[in-house]
């Protein structure tokens, strides 16, 4: 199965700061029709799961520009400029190139 | 509005069985492939199983194969995980989800309902 490694567990951060989470696979995610299976979800308490990018760069309907998704081939990275109090939440990545789909560790943005 | 409503989590003991439901509305059901995805607590998330449309089609994370059953009725809008032979590692928030794209992401999620395995 394909391995997703979000190296860091936790990230602290200062509210307006940028930063960078990012997700290794184990295999290429590029398939032939030229796009990278691989998507972003925050998950908040309280909340529902939201999915937040989709084919590596795609942001979904209704989410601030402020988060970017990039990378290609195996390296994956989703950055948020000018982070907002709302979103110190915690953020995984999924693959679904290839069953079985798999979901990086996640990583908690946390307030410094 | 989209909306995923799990029910059917509680407590249950190490073997028995157990069967989740999921409501969907806001769309048309039969249009997408939707899924079971789960969390242990304090855990991360894990993949359970995949179905597609008219449910022809059904996909099993290692760990549920061969024990869960994924299934729908496009009828009721409803999507089910019938859990069978079930151990305590299966403790966890049962979330539903709607596929995007034919199965590329998961657009939606409903809130999740919590299974216990536990004598």
């Amino acid at each position: 199965q394909i391995m997703l490694t979000q190296q860091a567990e936790s990230l602290w951060i200062s509210p307006g700061e940028r930063v960078s989470i990012t997700c290794r696979a184990s295999q290429s995610l590029l398939y032939t029709d030229g796009k990278h299976y691989l998507s972003w979800y925050q998950q908040r308490p309280g909340q529902t799961t939201k999915a937040l990018i989709y084919h590596a760069s795609v942001r979904t309907d209704g989410v601030p520009t402020r988060f970017i998704g990039s990378g290609s081939g195996t390296e994956f990275t989703l950055s948020i400029e000018h982070v907002q109090p709302e979103d110190f939440a915690i953020y995984y990545c999924l693959q679904t190139l290839k069953s079985p789909l798999t979901f990086g560790s996640g990583t908690k943005l946390e307030i410094k | 509005e989209v909306q995923l409503v799990e029910s059917g989590g509680g407590l249950v003991q190490p073997g028995r069985s157990m069967k989740l439901s999921c409501a969907a509305s806001g769309f048309t059901f039969s249009d997408y492939y939707m899924a079971w995805v789960r969390q242990a607590p304090k855990k991360g998330l894990e993949w359970v199983a995949s179905i597609s449309y008219e449910g022809s089609s059904t996909y099993y994370g290692d760990s549920v194969k061969g024990r869960f059953t994924i299934s729908r009725d496009n009828a009721k809008s409803t999507l089910y995980l019938q859990m069978n032979s079930l151990r305590s590692e299966d403790t966890a928030t049962y979330y539903c989800a709607r596929h995007e794209d034919g199965g590329d992401w998961f657009a939606y999620w409903g809130q999740g309902t919590l299974v216990t395995v536990s004598s």
